[in-house]
């Protein structure tokens, strides 16, 4: 079992839907969650970033994250044809050991059609 | 303007043949790491490095070397390529500590015939 499970999609949308992105992960020593977009032909960006449980806002993106259930989603609200790309869920523990490693989902592709 | 790159952006080699990829980053950052990225695989870590001369394995770091002489470069080497490393590559770096963002640089994709 992957430590990260994340659906590949892809995902097709009409413009102003709100879409839902969903991650799951089995170590519970995850404290640190972040969401990245990569468009096609680059690298990934950092969206969203929040420690430990709860919801963060920006703009029309919203990250949540369930600690109790290991489960974490980035919602987008009146999604716009820009927002087409590949996110991808990344998390790490606080440990503070040698790595503190970032372990990656496969990554959701996301389509928003005009 | 703060960033990461790397060179070549796209490379088609040879099997056995023995490559460079140049990584350079331009933010003082002390941690510094190799991904490849592969359809299904999603983003898995070949080698980091937390300063100047201090590098350690990844997850996958089989068919490849890194090293770090100064705080800006981390290029990543393979010494005989084979078709299993085809693959997209992504240099990062970040400030040290857990709650510091990564930047990617733009990508370089191999393809070893």
């Amino acid at each position: 079992q992957k430590e990260v499970e994340q659906d590949p999609g892809p995902l097709s949308v009409p413009e102003g839907a709100i879409v839902s992105l969903n991650c799951t992960y089995s170590n519970s020593a995850f404290q640190y969650f972040m969401w990245y977009r990569q468009y096609s032909r680059k690298g990934p960006e950092l969206l969203m970033y929040t420690y430990s449980s709860g919801n963060k806002e920006d703009g029309r993106f919203t990250a949540q994250v369930d600690k109790s259930s290991k489960y974490i989603s980035l919602f987008i609200r009146d999604s716009q044809p820009s927002d087409s790309a590949t996110y991808l869920c990344a998390m790490r523990g606080s440990d503070g050991g040698a790595t503190n490693k970032l372990i990656f989902g496969t990554g959701t592709l996301l389509a928003v059609q005009p | 303007e703060a960033q990461v790159t790397q060179n070549p952006r796209y490379l088609i080699t040879v099997t056995g043949k023995k490559l460079t990829v140049t990584c350079s980053q331009n933010m003082n950052h002390e941690y510094m790491s190799w991904y490849r990225q592969d359809p299904g695989l999603g983003l898995r870590q070949i080698y980091y490095s937390m300063n100047v001369e201090v590098t350690d394995k990844g997850d996958v770091p089989e068919g490849y070397k890194v090293s770090r002489k100064e705080k800006r470069n981390f290029p990543l080497i393979l010494e005989s390529p084979s078709p299993n490393q085809t693959s997209l590559y992504f240099c990062a770096s970040r400030l040290g500590g857990p709650y510091n963002e990564q930047f990617f640089g733009p990508g370089t994709r191999l393809t070893v015939l």
